[in-house]
């Protein structure tokens, strides 16, 4: 079975320092991976997805993702965090029709 | 365009009572799916619906529970009776595409005491 591992469930750090919330999957077959972002108090919303194509994927407020075939990863870094990007951030592998979620990292931004 | 819309934001019920939960899709969305988390952990798959077929529902936990899907539109989850197991954020989904953009509405927080 399809499963996700995020290894941090938090993770503090200061503004404008770099962050990376780390992901791994087990999958044996080609895969479609997904970051979700969890706002306090608002749902889920798609932060960046990897279908195919180049390896490095970005979001529009300056998050990217890596695939990493050989590491089963797909790592979120940032180079510098704001307040506003303090959240609860979850790492999904497509399997069939279901994602299969980790059990999410809370990103904690200190000024 | 409205995204997903999921009715309560919160309940609070007892153990034993019957609480529905409601879901509604974007619009043009063949797609929908239930999702729960349980106490912090992982977000878990409960079941798939394409127009009103139940596609996948591996993911239900018992015969407590029961989604319709009226007419293809919008999507009901009854819990009867609830189980203090049952407390979590239910979570809907809707896509067009199957599974690769799915967009979430913001949950049910439901406590059962």
């Amino acid at each position: 079975a399809q499963s996700v591992t995020q290894l941090d469930s938090q993770v503090p750090v200061f503004e404008e320092a770099p962050v990376e919330l780390r992901c791994n999957y087990s999958s044996s077959v080609s895969v479609y991976l997904f970051w979700y972002v969890q706002y306090p108090n608002q749902g889920l919303q798609l932060l960046l997805k990897y279908l195919s194509g180049s390896t490095l994927v970005e979001s529009i407020n300056g998050f990217e993702a890596e695939f990493n075939k050989s590491q089963t990863s797909f790592h979120l870094r940032k180079p510098s965090v704001h307040i506003s990007d303090t959240a609860e951030y979850f790492c999904a592998v497509l399997y069939g029709n279901k994602l299969v979620f980790g059990a999410g990292t809370i990103l904690r931004v200190k000024s | 365009e409205a995204g997903v819309t999921q009715f309560p934001s919160h309940s609070v019920i007892e153990k034993g009572q019957t609480v529905t939960l409601r879901c509604d899709p974007i619009s043009g969305h063949d797609n929908l799916y239930w999702y729960r988390r349980v106490m912090g952990k992982e977000i878990k798959f409960l079941l798939h619906f394409v127009k009103e077929s139940k596609q996948d529902e591996s993911g239900m936990p018992n015969n407590r529970f029961l989604a319709e899907r009226t007419g293809g539109t919008y999507s009901t989850l009854k819990v009867q009776p609830a189980e203090l197991e049952d407390s979590g954020v239910y979570f809907c989904a809707s896509s067009q595409d199957r599974g690769n953009t799915v967009a979430f509405g913001q949950g049910t927080r439901l406590t059962v005491v």
